[in-house]
């Protein structure tokens, strides 16, 4: 069966501090993967999102970066964090075989301090 | 660009009232329509979808949602809430290639 691991759960760094989370994904291939953020009194903003390797479309300029070296795996990065990056950060994917349900990760929780 | 609309951002009701979410879209193309629901200190999980067929699409726990395609809708209704249908609930289109949520709803039921 299809996992989604993300990690980690939660995360406090200071202000200007680079930032690192990773998921990967199991039981499945070519997946499409997507990075959303839950702010509070925001909902969730879709942040980024791949359909194959290397391949990182942009929904929102802002200070976050993503990779996707692996087919399975995608990476949340930033080089300076800020104080509005803090928020509850989302990995999702799904594959689009007849049922586009999406598989959510089970967060981080990112406060930058 | 597409975009999903949740006009109500907070809805309190008492147990056993009717409840009405709405969710507007706008997609020009063929769309697939879903609900998910987040219960406190939970994730995130599906409550109904609409990809074809029949417009009124029944989903767990007594929800259902109506598709309008002339009014780029998709609300999601229970005849009778529980306390605990306390949640946030999200509304979401999928363009190609990515699901777009709405902003929310937060739901509190009182007994």
């Amino acid at each position: 069966s299809q996992t989604i691991h993300q990690w980690p759960a939660t995360l406090v760094q200071p202000v200007g501090s680079p930032l690192s989370l990773e998921c990967t994904v199991e039981g499945t291939s070519n997946p499409n993967l997507y990075w959303y953020r839950q702010a509070a009194g925001r909902g969730l903003q879709l942040l980024f999102y791949s359909v194959g390797i290397g391949q990182i479309s942009s929904e929102v300029p802002q200070n976050l970066s993503a990779s996707r070296p692996q087919d399975r795996q995608f990476i949340l990065s930033s080089k300076k964090l800020l104080l509005s990056d803090s928020g509850f950060y989302l990995c999702a994917w799904n594959g689009w075989q007849g049922d586009e349900k999406l598989f959510f990760g089970s967060g981080t929780q990112l406060s930058v301090l | 660009a597409q975009s999903v609309s949740q006009h109500n951002h907070h809805v309190i009701l008492s147990e056993a009232a009717s409840l009405e979410l709405g969710c507007n879209y706008s997609y020009g193309g063929t769309v697939n329509l879903f609900w998910y629901v987040q219960y406190p200190g939970q994730h995130l999980q599906l409550l109904l979808k609409y990809f074809s067929g029949d417009p009124l699409v029944k989903g767990i726990k007594g929800f259902e949602a109506e598709f309008i395609k002339s009014k780029f809708s998709f609300n999601l209704r229970k005849p009778s809430v529980q306390w605990s249908d306390t949640a946030e609930y999200f509304c979401a289109v999928n363009a190609p290639d990515k699901l777009i949520f709405g902003t929310g709803t937060r739901l509190q039921v009182f007994p």
